[in-house]
Order: structure tokens, then C-alpha cells, then sequence
């Protein structure tokens, strides 16, 4: 399996444009999350899904930011508009437990 | 607010000793602790993990030690390796419908 991929893995916007990451979970895993790393937070948890269905999105910083999971291969998290402060590494894990999370290798998004 | 917290943001072994990398936490709630590793330009990759009913847990080089009546949670690894030089996330959860990740410690063993 090839693991969680993630497109692009680098994202240089400039503010007030939308921005659209995206995640192909591992195949079987039921669960998908999207997490944000700063320096200043570490490892944020934005939102997660559970069979596609977004179980809690509380993490989600405001209404500029936006997830969807259409079906078990593909989810994408948009930013619009992005803004400099959300300049961030952007992770997709997905699990077939709950505890343990596989992670792609993140977006390094730069809004400049 | 940060539920776990990681107070040191680096540390430094000489390689075949020990690290100890610590984690803390605020929520008696939190039932399932975990460890992940990160090297640079890849994502976090699970390394270890406890339950809240047990106060340690051991894999090969790594053990993880709980302490729940401090809220204290430590990663020990023996002995330590340059390829152990990475950044290591202390994750803590509720039944797993909530993940809260300290902000990582960066572990650099010297040769």
C-alpha cells in the first residue's frame, strides 16, 4: 500500500485566495483526520471523519476553513480566503483502529 | 489551552545512552496515550502507546512509562541511536474521539 497521499505537498498562495489540500486515505481505514502543525501549537486536530461522516469538526479554527470527505478514498480541506496565519504543515492521517494513525507526509502551505 | 504538554523542545544523547523524552497532561479524562516519531519532510509515524490502566509498556528499545496520579507520561529509550534522531510527539485521547498532541521534543543522538 502505498500509504496516505497527500497533494501538493507545497502550496505558495497569496492572501485572499482559496486553497484546497487533499488526502487519499489508506484503503479499509474508516477513519480520516486532518491536523495542522505550527511551531507554537505542535500538532492540531481540525476535524475527523468516521466512515466519511465528520464526527467532530471543533478544532476547526473558523468558518474560512471547510472539510468533505465524498466517499472512503478521498477528502479535501479548503481554506477560503486564506489569510498568513494560515501558513502551517497540514496533515491527513487515517486509521483503521482508532488509536493508531497513519500519516501522509503534509502540505507546507505559505500564504504570503 | 494545551491538554499535553511537551516542556522541552530539545534534547541531546550521546549515542548508546539513554533518552528520556517527557510529556504532561491536564485531562484525568484521557484513557490511551501515545508516542509518534517525525523525521523531517514526512509525517508522524506511531511508535508506541499505553492504556490508562497500565503504568508501562515496553518494545524493544522503547518503553513508555505512565504516572497517572502526576499526570506524567515518559518515553525511555535504550540505548539511544543516531537513527532515534528525530522529533517525537506525545499524543493523549478520550476514547479515541479526541487526539491532543504536545508540541514535540527534538531528539538528537550524537555519534
Amino acid at each position: 500500500d502505498a500509504g496516505v497521499i497527500q497533494s501538493p505537498r507545497h502550496e505558495v498562495t497569496e492572501m485572499g485566495q482559496e486553497v484546497t489540500l487533499r488526502c487519499k486515505p489508506i484503503s479499509g481505514h474508516n477513519s480520516l483526520f486532518w491536523y495542522r502543525q505550527t511551531m507554537m501549537r505542535g500538532l492540531e486536530l481540525l476535524i475527523y471523519f468516521n466512515n466519511n461522516v465528520p464526527i467532530d469538526d471543533s478544532g476547526m479554527p473558523e468558518d474560512r476553513f471547510s472539510a468533505k470527505m465524498p466517499n472512503a478514498s478521498f477528502s479535501t480541506l479548503k481554506i477560503q480566503p486564506s489569510e498568513p496565519r494560515d501558513s502551517a504543515v497540514y496533515f491527513c492521517a487515517s486509521s483503521e483502529a482508532r488509536w493508531e494513525q497513519f500519516f501522509g507526509p503534509g502540505t507546507r502551505l505559505t500564504v504570503l | 489551552d494545551q491538554q499535553v504538554k511537551q516542556n522541552s523542545p530539545s534534547l541531546s544523547v550521546q549515542e548508546g545512552r539513554i533518552s528520556i523524552l517527557n510529556c504532561d497532561y491536564t485531562n484525568s479524562m484521557f484513557d490511551y496515550f501515545l508516542w509518534y516519531k517525525k523525521y523531517p519532510a514526512e509525517g508522524p509515524t506511531f511508535l508506541i502507546s499505553i492504556s490508562s490502566i497500565k503504568d508501562k509498556n515496553e518494545d524493544g528499545r522503547f518503553t513508555v512509562f505512565l504516572n497517572k496520579s502526576a499526570k506524567h507520561l515518559s518515553l525511555h529509550i535504550v540505548p539511544s541511536q543516531p537513527g532515534d534522531s528525530a522529533v517525537y510527539f506525545c499524543a493523549a485521547t478520550v476514547t479515541g474521539n479526541q487526539f491532543y498532541f504536545g508540541t514535540g521534543t527534538s531528539l538528537t543522538v550524537i555519534p
